[in-house]
């Protein structure tokens, strides 16, 4: 176990209705990221929190949002859903920054946009 | 063309046999290099760091070539438990942990 917990685990929504993730990350991690896993590809980088502040953002649309809150937990919002968000979106946190910190993954939202 | 790009296989491999596979990148810049394994429809799982001069662990072992931008893992003796898929991983950036995969690669151990 990493540590890392995400909420739902499944979701079904409807197309246009909106969505919240939620992610817990490991104790004394403050940086949380998110990534969007389709059937068949690799995680895609959605956007990354770091003490409550984005930190980069990957090629997704405004519709795609977030939070952190000051226990270093994060939120990932999206509004007026596609059939296309239907994927897995994951929640990874790491202490602190840097390029060799290794990245803890949770166990995954899987939502299916109906 | 994809920043981090993996064939995506089935490899198959008969039981206690050699595997390798490859996955280049497309930003000479790239800071560190990772290794992934994610079980069907479970979160992806740190397998290994890869460096320079390359590295072990166990049966695993990653090789950088920056001059040719890609990396490689070798599995050695496979099991049946290796069966997974194996996701190359970049960073690109110096400052923070946003990671690039590549489609991963299938790996298919049998009996």
């Amino acid at each position: 176990e990493t540590g890392v917990t995400q909420s739902p685990t499944h979701l079904i929504k409807t197309r246009g209705q909106q969505v919240t993730l939620r992610c817990s990350s490991q104790s004394g991690h403050n940086t949380v990221s998110w990534y969007q896993q389709a059937l068949g590809q690799g995680p895609q980088f959605i956007f990354q929190y770091y003490r409550e502040e984005e930190n980069g953002r990957g090629n997704f649309p405004p519709r795609f949002s977030g939070l952190q809150f000051p226990n270093y937990s994060s939120e990932l919002n999206v509004n007026a859903l596609e059939l296309d968000d239907s994927a897995l979106y994951l929640c990874a946190s790491s202490l602190a920054q840097g390029p060799n910190t290794e990245a803890f993954f949770g166990q995954g939202t899987r939502l299916t946009v109906v | 063309r994809k920043e981090v790009e993996q064939d995506p296989g089935p490899f198959n491999v008969p039981e206690g046999a050699t595997v390798a596979f490859n996955c280049t990148y497309s930003n000479s810049a790239s800071q560190s290099f990772f290794w992934y394994r994610q079980d069907c429809r479970k979160e992806p799982k740190l397998l290994m760091s890869v460096y320079s001069s390359g590295n072990e662990d166990g049966r695993f072992t990653a090789q950088l070539n920056r001059a040719s931008q890609y990396i490689s893992l070798l599995i050695r003796d496979s099991k049946l438990s290796d069966s997974a898929t194996y996701l190359c991983v970049v960073n690109m950036s110096p400052a923070g942990n946003k990671l690039t995969f590549g489609g991963g690669t299938r790996v298919l151990v049998k009996p």
